[in-house]
């Protein structure tokens, strides 16, 4: 399979811990983004990456919140001090930089997060 | 600012055709993609429209209009697989921007 792997696909961490999710995105692309997506709503964008440069990251995406892309390939997003409300599912996609031009991207399963 | 208005529900009968809207304001726009999600899946896309007009891809057409920041998705001949959450996306600086969807029924 060459899609995009997240892993875990499910967390359950009580309130104050901290949390590291990892994505392993398709490995031609070259872009890689982080969505939050809770029951109802549709995904957020919180962050995403050109190679290993973090390009963007959403103003809603507090200190807590950190991610990163070493060797532009896997990506890990980490969330400190959980909150309640952190409890999403937390989507990673990848893209080829030419997906500009598509407006395609390649979504994996999901990490759910539960915050006790 | 930005925005993003969809129905938030449609219902359709099997064999039917239904249409979705979207409006859109957002910043420095490339593009409109739609992205279907069955419940507990991934995001799955669609189509994409970057100028004005129809594009077709099978049972689906999405069209766009730039100088409306409007934009709608085409199900024909539905069927009950039909039946998820579909989202329009408008694209710009690398990223797509997700609306709240409309969750869409298919009734036999």
């Amino acid at each position: 399979d060459t899609g995009v792997s997240q892993d875990p696909r499910h967390k359950i961490t009580k309130r104050g811990q901290n949390v590291t999710f990892r994505c392993d995105p398709i490995s031609e692309h070259n872009r890689l983004y982080w969505y939050r997506q809770t029951l109802g709503q549709g995904p957020e964008f919180l962050t995403y990456f050109q190679n290993e440069a973090q390009l963007e990251k959403s103003r809603l995406l507090s200190d807590r919140f950190s991610a990163e892309r070493p060797k532009g390939s896997f990506s890990t997003l980490e969330i400190q001090r959980t909150e309640q409300g952190d409890s999403a599912m937390y989507l990673c996609a990848s893209s080829p930089r030419t997906s500009v031009n598509t407006g395609e991207l390649f979504f994996g399963e999901g990490s759910r997060l539960t915050v006790l | 600012g930005q925005s993003l208005e969809q129905p938030s529900e449609v219902t359709a009968v099997e064999g039917a055709i239904v249409q979705i809207n979207c409006t859109y304001q957002t910043s420095g726009f490339y593009g409109l993609s739609w992205y279907q999600q069955h419940d507990g899946g991934a995001p799955t896309f669609l189509s994409y429209n970057a100028l004005d007009g129809l594009e077709e891809t099978g049972r689906f057409s999405s069209f766009l209009s730039r100088s409306d920041s409007y934009g709608y998705l085409l199900l024909q001949e539905l069927q009950m697989k039909d039946s998820a959450s579909y989202f329009c996306a408008p694209g710009g600086g690398g990223k797509l921007i997700f609306g709240q969807g409309t969750e869409l029924s298919v009734k036999p």
